[in-house]
């Protein structure tokens, strides 16, 4: 079946952990994103690629890096910098130039900072 | 500045009712406003979406009514079930630029057996 994969779905890092956060898509979309969803504040969108090797922040980037080394990946980190990364973390893809622009979301991860 | 605002947070509704969440908007370049739907501890999924030169889209028990001149769209759930128990989330976009959705906040629905 044709989806987008998120692991692990949960993870729990201790203070100072980068830790790595898997979306894999096999959709042949050419546009990835990375969310963050907190209680009470909806979608916030981190990073955004449109191509292979080349990615965009978005509206939250501090404290998170990507990379986007094949089509169809795209890891995002979350580095010790980032000041409150408890949160549940959704990849989405989506193809690129269409009219519909439907996001197609992954299960997500689920992030616990002990 | 929050671009999409959503309400009501929560809704609790009976069995065979009519849930309605409203939103509103900022940017009027927005021409793309899309209602996404989550169950817990999944993704969400695109359920319904309309485009501003309509002013009404319907899908199903699904409705989605747009004013463009208040900057308010709303989505209507008719017959409600337990089954539409979820949050429910509406989006704005560009439609040259998919790449950035502004999301509301999300409204929790319940729906009483």
């Amino acid at each position: 079946d044709g989806g987008i994969t998120q692991s692990p779905k949960y993870l729990f890092r201790k203070e100072g952990q980068n830790v790595t956060l898997s979306c894999e898509q096999n959709l042949n979309h050419d546009a990835m994103y990375w969310y963050r969803q907190d209680p009470g504040q909806g979608l916030r969108l981190i990073y955004y690629s449109q191509i292979v090797n080349d990615f965009q922040k978005g509206d939250i980037a501090e404290g998170y890096s990507v990379s986007r080394e094949k089509k169809e990946s795209f890891p995002l980190t979350v580095t010790s910098a980032q000041k409150n990364p408890t949160a549940f973390y959704l990849c989405a893809s989506s193809i690129a130039g269409t009219a519909t622009g439907e996001l197609f979301f992954g299960e997500g991860s689920r992030l616990t900072v002990l | 500045q929050q671009q999409v605002k959503q309400s009501p947070q929560s809704l609790i509704v009976q069995k065979g009712g009519i849930s309605i969440i409203n939103c509103a908007y900022e940017n009027t370049a927005f021409d793309y406003f899309p209602w996404y739907q989550q169950f817990p501890g999944k993704g969400p999924a695109l359920l319904i979406a309309i485009r501003p030169d309509v002013s009404e889209k319907k899908e199903g028990r699904f409705t989605i009514s747009f004013n463009k001149s208040a900057k308010q769209f709303s989505l209507h759930i008719m017959d409600s079930q337990p089954g539409d128990s979820a949050t429910y989330f509406c989006a704005a976009s560009l439609i040259y630029n998919f790449n950035k959705f502004y999301f509301g906040s999300g409204t929790k629905l319940n729906v009483k057996p």
